[in-house]
């Protein structure tokens, strides 16, 4: 069965600053990997996934997350965030049809 | 509309009222989801349509829940003799074929409450 932990359920940054948001994950066989942000009052959208090949996947804006196996992990990365990266963030896995998600990790960006 | 639409984006109804709420999927998309997130909470999975097959109804929380997929499109949530409990934002999601490899699409959710 699949499982997957974010570590911290708030993560509070000064605008500029790095930032990590952490997802490890359970699962007995290959899977795939997805982050999602969800600003408020909406759903869900995808920002990235890790389906094969590279190990660093990158989004438009600006975040990367890099697959690593021995560690089961899919740690969301920015190097400098901006007030307007205030939202909720879910790493999910899927290696069936039903893809599994975090609890969320809130994301709040001070100025 | 090229998104998943939700409807109605807010409802509030006493305890022991049914309830329906819709999604319209993102056309061409043959997979649909709906998923429960309580506050603080992730996502909860509810139930899985796939084209003409039988629904995945594994994730459904008691008898009172209910859904259908009318012509492989429109999918309609009934929660009967609602519960407090029942009060979360309903999200539904649409993608692209079956499998673990596609990204889901979703709608802005239907925030309901139980009085």
């Amino acid at each position: 069965a699949q499982s997957v932990t974010q570590l911290d359920s708030q993560v509070p940054v000064f605008e500029e600053a790095p930032v990590e948001l952490r997802c490890n994950y359970s699962s007995s066989v290959s899977v795939y990997l997805f982050w999602y942000v969800q600003y408020p009052n909406q759903g869900l959208q995808l920002l990235l996934k890790y389906l094969s090949g590279s190990t660093l996947v990158e989004s438009i804006n600006g975040f990367e997350a890099e697959f690593n196996k021995s560690q089961t992990s899919f740690h969301l990365r920015k190097p400098s965030v901006h007030i307007s990266d205030t939202a909720e963030y879910f790493c999910a896995v899927s290696e069936g049809y039903i893809p599994t998600f975090g609890r969320g990790t809130s994301l709040i960006v001070h100025p | 509309g090229a998104g998943v639409s939700q409807s109605p984006s807010n409802k509030v109804t006493e305890k022991g009222k049914d309830v329906e709420l819709r999604c319209d999927p993102i056309s061409g998309h043959t997979a649909l989801y709906w998923y429960r997130q309580s506050l603080g909470q992730g996502l909860e999975f509810l139930i899985y349509f796939q084209g003409n097959s039988a629904p995945d109804k594994s994730g459904l929380p008691s008898d009172r829940f209910s859904a259908e997929r009318t012509g492989g499109s429109v999918s309609t949530l009934t929660i009967q003799r609602t519960q407090q409990e029942d009060s979360a934002v309903y999200l539904c999601a649409s993608s692209l074929g079956q499998g673990s490899l596609q990204p889901q699409h979703f709608g802005d959710g239907t925030r309901l409450s139980i009085l």
